[in-house]
């Protein structure tokens, strides 16, 4: 149990759903991050929020929507999603922004697997 | 463009014996390393960290081997036991302000400890 908790576990839809993923981090930190990670690929940073303020977008297509109403809670809203979009969807949280002297551990939920038909 | 590199995607090895894991990476920038560890259908965990002020840490049967100049860093983790299987990531940071919050992965290695 690492204190964040992701829902679901699991997720199907067809392109043209839209749908929601959940983290919830227990842990009293103040910045939180949404990664994807794909068969074989690194995991690739999608968002980071600092306060409940977006701190970095890396890129990522609209049709994902971060939102972040507190320091405990981070959705994605996922909309019209492509058959290339099925991965696994890691939500992670720390102290501080990582990089900022303070603690550079990420902790990580168990994450969304994700499939787009 | 991937900064950080894992070679082996996989590695296979007798328990009681040494695992070496191995990562590269490109951008000088990145001054502090991390380990993770993921078993199936659970997060990533974290293992063990040095900073590029040092060149090995070590941490119980896991030790962390930083090589600046060569740009790499290995894990070496003695001996193996069947509990270490698992897919091992190698992270990267800058500790700069435009850099906070952005740890850079590789694509991981699979490690099989066999009886």
């Amino acid at each position: 149990e690492t204190g964040v908790t992701q829902t679901p576990r699991h997720l199907v839809m067809g392109m043209t759903n839209k749908k929601s993923l959940k983290c919830e981090q227990h842990l009293g930190h103040n910045a939180m991050y949404w990664y994807k990670q794909s068969a074989k690929k690194p995991l690739e940073l999608m968002f980071v929020y600092n306060f409940k303020e977006q701190t970095e977008n890396n890129s990522v297509p609209s049709r994902f929507s971060p939102e972040c109403p507190n320091s405990s809670h981070l959705f994605l809203h996922l909309h019209t999603l492509q058959p290339e979009d099925s991965a696994l969807y890691l939500c992670a949280s720390s102290q501080d922004p990582v990089g900022t002297g303070a603690n550079e551990k990420l902790f990580f939920g168990s994450g969304t697997q994700l499939s787009v038909l | 463009d991937q900064q950080v590199k894992q070679n082996s995607p996989s590695l296979s090895v007798q328990e009681g014996r040494i695992s070496i894991l191995n990562c590269d990476y490109t951008n000088s920038m990145f001054d502090y390393f991390l380990w993770y560890k993921k078993y199936p259908a659970e997060g990533p965990t974290f293992l063990i960290s040095i900073s590029s002020i040092k060149d090995k840490n070590e941490d119980g049967r896991f030790t962390v081997f930083l090589n600046k100049s060569a740009k790499h860093l290995s894990l070496h983790i003695v001996p193996s036991q069947p509990g270490d299987s698992a897919v091992y990531f190698c992270a990267a940071l800058a500790m700069t302000t435009d850099s906070w919050g952005k740890l850079q992965f590789g694509a991981g290695t699979q490690v099989v400890v066999t009886p």
